[in-house]
Formats: C-alpha cells, sequence, structure tokens
C-alpha cells in the first residue's frame, strides 16, 4: 500500500542538526512532491518547505530559511529534511507529506511522524 | 496575505451531524483546500480536497458520513451519524504559489 515510514525520534542539544528521513514505498517517488510539517507540542500544524523529488525544485517557509534543507535520493525513494541550529522551540513532531510534483497542492498522505526533542 | 480562520471548537451528540467551517481571506475565495483529520495520539489523516464549487475527492477508504461543501470563501466539512472515533481536531489546508497554509484547527468533541 501507499506509505510513507519516517525514521525514529531524535534527542539533539540546542545549536546541533536534525536529519529526518521519510521513505516512499507502493507508488512512483519521482511522480510527487514531499512537504514537511512540524508540530509543536499543544499545537497546530506548522508548514516547513516542500521539494519536488521529479526535479529537486524546493520552496521552504520563510521563517526557517537558511536553517533546513530538503533532499531527496530517488535510488531509494527517500526523502530528508535536515534542521540545523536547532533551538528548544524546534522542539516538536515532524511530518512529511505526500503532494504535487511540480505545484503546490493538498497533501493525500502522511508519514506516521517523528518526535525532535531539543533539550540541554 | 492567505489565513484560513477555524472556530477552536465544535461539539454534537453521538448519532448527530456537526458542520465545520474553514474562512479563506479576502481575495482568496477561488482557492481550493483540503481537510486533514488528526485523532488524539495519531498523525493526521488526509480526508478530501474541496473545490470553490464544492466539488471534492476524498481520499481512500474516507467514510461516506464525511462530505464537503463551499459557499463563496467558506468551505465546510459535514460528519454525519457521528461516531466516539470522529473525536478528533480537524484542519484545513490550503496553497498558493510557493506556499502552504494551515488553519488553527478545530475541536470536535462527541457528546
Amino acid at each position: 500500500q501507499v506509505q510513507l515510514v519516517q525514521s525514529g525520534a531524535e534527542v539533539k542539544k540546542p545549536g546541533a542538526s536534525v536529519k529526518v528521513s521519510c521513505k516512499a514505498s507502493g507508488y512512483t517517488f519521482t511522480s510527487y512532491g514531499i512537504s514537511w510539517v512540524r508540530q509543536a507540542p499543544g499545537q497546530g500544524l506548522e508548514w516547513m518547505g516542500w521539494i519536488s523529488a521529479y526535479n529537486g525544485n524546493t520552496n521552504y517557509a520563510q521563517k526557517l530559511q537558511g536553517r533546513v534543507t530538503m533532499t531527496t535520493d530517488t535510488s531509494t525513494s527517500t526523502a530528508y529534511m535536515e534542521l540545523r541550529s536547532l533551538r528548544s522551540d524546534d522542539t516538536a513532531v515532524y511530518y512529511c507529506a505526500r503532494g504535487d510534483p511540480v505545484v503546490m497542492d493538498a497533501f493525500d498522505i502522511w508519514g506516521q511522524g517523528t518526535m525532535v526533542t531539543v533539550s540541554s | 496575505q492567505l489565513v484560513l480562520t477555524q472556530s477552536p471548537s465544535a461539539s454534537a451528540s453521538l448519532g448527530a451531524s456537526v458542520k465545520l467551517t474553514c474562512t479563506l481571506s479576502s481575495g482568496h475565495s477561488s482557492y481550493a483546500i483540503a481537510w486533514h483529520q488528526q485523532q488524539p495520539e495519531k498523525g493526521p489523516r488526509y480526508l478530501m480536497k474541496l473545490n470553490s464549487d464544492g466539488s471534492h475527492s476524498k481520499g481512500d477508504g474516507i467514510p461516506d458520513r464525511f462530505s464537503g461543501s463551499s459557499s463563496g470563501a467558506e468551505r465546510y466539512l459535514t460528519i454525519s451519524s457521528l461516531q466516539s472515533e470522529d473525536e478528533a481536531d480537524y484542519y484545513c489546508q490550503t496553497w498558493g504559489t510557493g506556499i502552504q497554509v494551515f488553519g488553527t484547527g478545530t475541536k470536535v468533541t462527541v457528546l
């Protein structure tokens, strides 16, 4: 079946970096894009950015520009999100979600989420 | 600025219906949206994509109890025959050039 499976929970110190993976299966990876969305404890959903698995194009949320990088490995159908210079307010569950490969569109498949805790 | 507005909470009795509203900001009344459900301690689940004319396409396995409709800048999600597992947060999502936006979510309580 179509699914996105994410890597496991992470605990990081302030100032460190984290890289979360999202492995796709059940569909042609390069026919879609992947967005990353995070949810701080008790809060709503925040879009972080998008990468096209078709051509590698990216769009990042303005507040994260310069700290986030999204990549894909088409040989393994895996998307990655790296966040640098972590702060305590980056503590959140991070989700990947499937969308259009060229334009912004609805997310129709979600990963199970990855908890990232930033604490000294 | 592209913004989605949702009421914080809604409630209805078991077996009844509830209608949730997501309002698009001024100048964006033609935009499509998507509805997502997030049950407690779980990740979001795609329910449907809803166009400005009210046409919608649901995700795989989404029950017929979930339906969408539109009027002007408002997008609605109606849940009929409420069941206990429908108690969840419901988020609307929309998009523009290079940007995605979520509403703040509506918490549905089944009485």
